[in-house]
């Protein structure tokens, strides 16, 4: 099946930093990926949605001057999490998209932690 | 308004018994469903998912699901269950509109016992 990768997978930083997470479809072109946010023992929270060329489209509540999303091409799409808080510390999982019918192959997930 | 339902936060099955997740939803139109599987500290991986066609889809490590048209649900199955199919699992379901995007239930915590 289609892979899409993330790094890092794990990420610890001072409060304060900001964190670049990288998400990659390996073998498919991705016009569409999307970040979600996955807190213990919960389902995913859609963050945002990012499209190829174009800005990204973000979930009602989700800060988009926080988390930064570039989607510089088909298969890589990138969240950076500015200033961050120990709030923000939490499990970031990037999925990608092929065309119809639109299964979506999701990344390893980054656990980030803010200190 | 479009929605999945995961009834059961969790389901205890004995190892070697039939396994059933159940899932229903709610969406307008023809629905796109997915069934993805959680392993702990890991990304979703993709099970199955039920586009048009056979009712009964049948995906990787030996799961299948059933899709319902009339009682709206798209339950997973498995007909002997493996304690290493111990897991959370989402249902998710396309919404084919304006945002286009995957809805996912709140997922289920399969224990399988051996």
């Amino acid at each position: 099946g289609a892979v899409v990768s993330q790094h890092p997978s794990r990420v610890i930083c001072k409060s304060g930093t900001s964190v670049k997470i990288e998400c990659r479809s390996l073998d498919f072109q991705a016009t569409t990926m999307f970040w979600y946010r996955q807190f213990p023992k919960q389902s995913l929270m859609l963050m945002a949605t990012s499209n190829e060329g174009s800005k990204a489209t973000y979930e009602q509540g989700v800060e988009k001057d926080k988390f930064l999303i570039n989607h510089a091409s088909l298969t890589l799409s990138t969240l950076t999490v500015t200033s961050a808080h120990p709030e923000d510390s939490s499990f970031y999982i990037c999925s990608a998209r092929e065309t119809l019918p639109g299964t979506q192959y999701f990344g390893p997930g980054t656990r980030l932690t803010v200190l | 308004a479009q929605s999945v339902a995961q009834p059961e936060d969790q389901v205890n099955v004995a190892e070697g018994n039939p396994l059933t997740v159940k899932c229903t939803y709610s969406v307008s139109g023809n629905p796109y469903l997915f069934w993805y599987v959680q392993y702990p500290n890991r990304g979703l991986q993709f099970l199955l998912k039920y586009i048009t066609g056979d009712n009964l889809v049948k995906g990787s490590y030996g799961f299948e699901a059933e899709f319902n048209k009339s009682q709206t649900s798209f339950h997973l199955k498995k007909p002997s269950a493996l304690v290493s199919d111990s897991a959370l699992y989402f249902c998710a379901v396309r919404v084919m509109n304006r945002d286009d995007k995957i809805i996912f239930g709140k997922g289920t915590r399969l224990h399988i016992l051996p």
